[in-house]
């Protein structure tokens, strides 16, 4: 079985501030990892994916992501957000093997304050 | 390149009806996922179709059904409508599923009344 927990379903920063997006996982094999973000009233953009190649994933938008086996986590950062961040952001696991769907986290709402 | 298509925008339906919902992949992706998103449940897998065949189905009640036709195009129905239906209706498609990168609509917001 695989889950995804994103902690906090709120966070609220400053722009120019650091982003820090909370995932932790769960997986019997090694996983595959996504962020999407959502914004108001639109479908999910894939903000970058973890596909065992490389622990830190950069994405789009100066996003970025670090997995860590050792934590189970995969948290999304940006150095500095921008006014333009301010969405709703999902972690998916997807295990792979006949298992053809993606099970996402709660989401957490970004909040970018002037 | 076109994205992925999901016709209608919105939906008012009464209860007990049922609605049918449409997805257009990428051209050449051939698989097309469902998934159901709300306030109180977030995102829910709804079913996978991969060539016409279902691979997987999420946990939902049989008023849930779906298919894809021969051009990848797949629709989603759901009969006798209940309030708790309310919810957008995303469709995402990529080339074969699993590890590939999915891509998503707009999707359906349907409301039952």
């Amino acid at each position: 079985a695989q889950s995804v927990t994103q902690l906090g379903s709120h966070v609220s920063v400053s722009e120019g501030a650091l982003v820090l997006l909370r995932c932790n996982y769960s997986s019997s094999v090694p996983p595959y990892l996504f962020w999407y973000v959502q914004y108001p009233n639109q479908g999910l953009q894939l903000l970058l994916k973890y596909t065992s190649a490389a622990t830190l994933v950069k994405g789009i938008n100066g996003f970025e992501a670090e997995f860590k086996k050792s934590e189970t986590s995969f948290h999304l950062t940006k150095p500095s957000a921008h006014m333009s961040d301010a969405a709703e952001y999902f972690c998916a696991v997807n295990s792979g093997g006949s298992n053809y769907k993606l099970t996402f986290g709660k989401g957490t709402l970004l909040t970018v304050n002037p | 390149k076109a994205g992925v298509t999901q016709t209608p925008r919105y939906l008012i339906k009464t209860r007990g009806q049922q609605v049918t919902l449409s997805c257009s992949p990428i051209s050449g992706h051939r698989s097309v996922s469902w998934y159901q998103q709300t306030p109180g449940q977030g995102l829910q897998f709804l079913f996978e179709y991969f060539s016409e065949t279902q691979r997987n189905k999420g946990n939902f009640p049989g008023r849930f059904s779906g298919r894809q036709f021969s051009n990848s195009r797949s629709e989603m129905n759901v009969s006798t409508l209940e309030l708790g239906d309310s919810a957008l209706y995303l469709c995402a498609s990529s080339l074969q599923g699993g590890y590939a990168e999915a891509f998503f609509g707009q999707g359906t917001r349907l409301t039952v009344v």
